[in-house]
């Protein structure tokens, strides 16, 4: 066991550009789920995968955030025409099956749009 | 809609003293309540949980939490606080029902800062 893993750990962009987040979580965990945290605050729900098949999003998340996990391993971030608003630290999550598991969480990413 | 409570954004304590960070929660049925502390620049790391059982339940790091049905509460307690255990700490909520992930709920977080 190895942990969540992301990439990159810091991201610097421009207003308009778009930018792509990896994570890998624990080999034996379903379950997927990527987060938002802005300073200061508790983190925030965006979408959530169970194997391969994205099962929840969240109602506030914007069309111009897409996520993927291919092949039920490792999943993507993708943020197309990035805002200011946009400046964040992005977690990723994953889990074993059922209500009573914890999460696990990596380090995050730290985007800011400039 | 699940909801977590922690209603002190900041609390001091001197090191060697016991400490208390609260929480309390709404959820329709059962919950399994979860600590998690942040470190700077890291993710959440899990601390504890309660699921059913034993009302006071131990975790990481000498760390213990205490279930209380009636009062809808989970406090984080140690006996004797730690310069190290100065950090951002977050309860969390989800209904034993739910499998699905936009319900597992922070609450906005408890600074924590123990004085030498």
């Amino acid at each position: 066991d190895t942990g969540v893993s992301q990439n990159p750990r810091h991201k610097i962009t421009k207003r308009g550009q778009n930018v792509t987040f990896r994570c890998d979580p624990i080999s034996e965990h379903n379950r997927l789920y990527w987060y938002r945290q802005t300073l200061g605050q508790g983190p925030e729900f965006l979408t959530y995968f169970q194997n391969e098949a994205q099962l929840e999003k969240s109602r506030l998340l914007s069309d111009r955030f897409s996520a993927e996990r291919p092949k039920g391993s490792f999943s993507t971030l993708e943020i197309q025409r990035t805002e200011q608003g946009d400046s964040a630290m992005y977690l990723c999550a994953s889990s074993l099956l059922g209500a009573g598991p914890p999460l696990h969480f990596g380090n995050g990413t730290r985007l800011t749009v400039t | 809609a699940q909801s977590v409570a922690q209603p002190e954004d900041q609390v001091n304590v001197a090191e060697g003293n016991p400490l208390t960070v609260k929480c309390t929660y709404s959820v329709s049925g059962n919950p399994y309540l979860f600590w998690y502390v942040q470190y700077p620049n890291r993710g959440l790391q899990f601390l504890l949980k309660y699921i059913t059982g034993d009302n006071l339940v131990k975790g990481s790091y000498g760390f213990e939490a205490e279930f209380n049905k009636s009062q809808t509460s989970f406090h984080l307690k140690k006996p004797s606080a730690l310069v190290s255990d100065s950090a951002l700490y977050f309860c969390a909520v989800r209904d034993e029902r739910d499998n699905y992930g936009q319900n597992f709920v922070f609450g906005p977080g408890t600074r924590l800062s123990v004085l030498p």
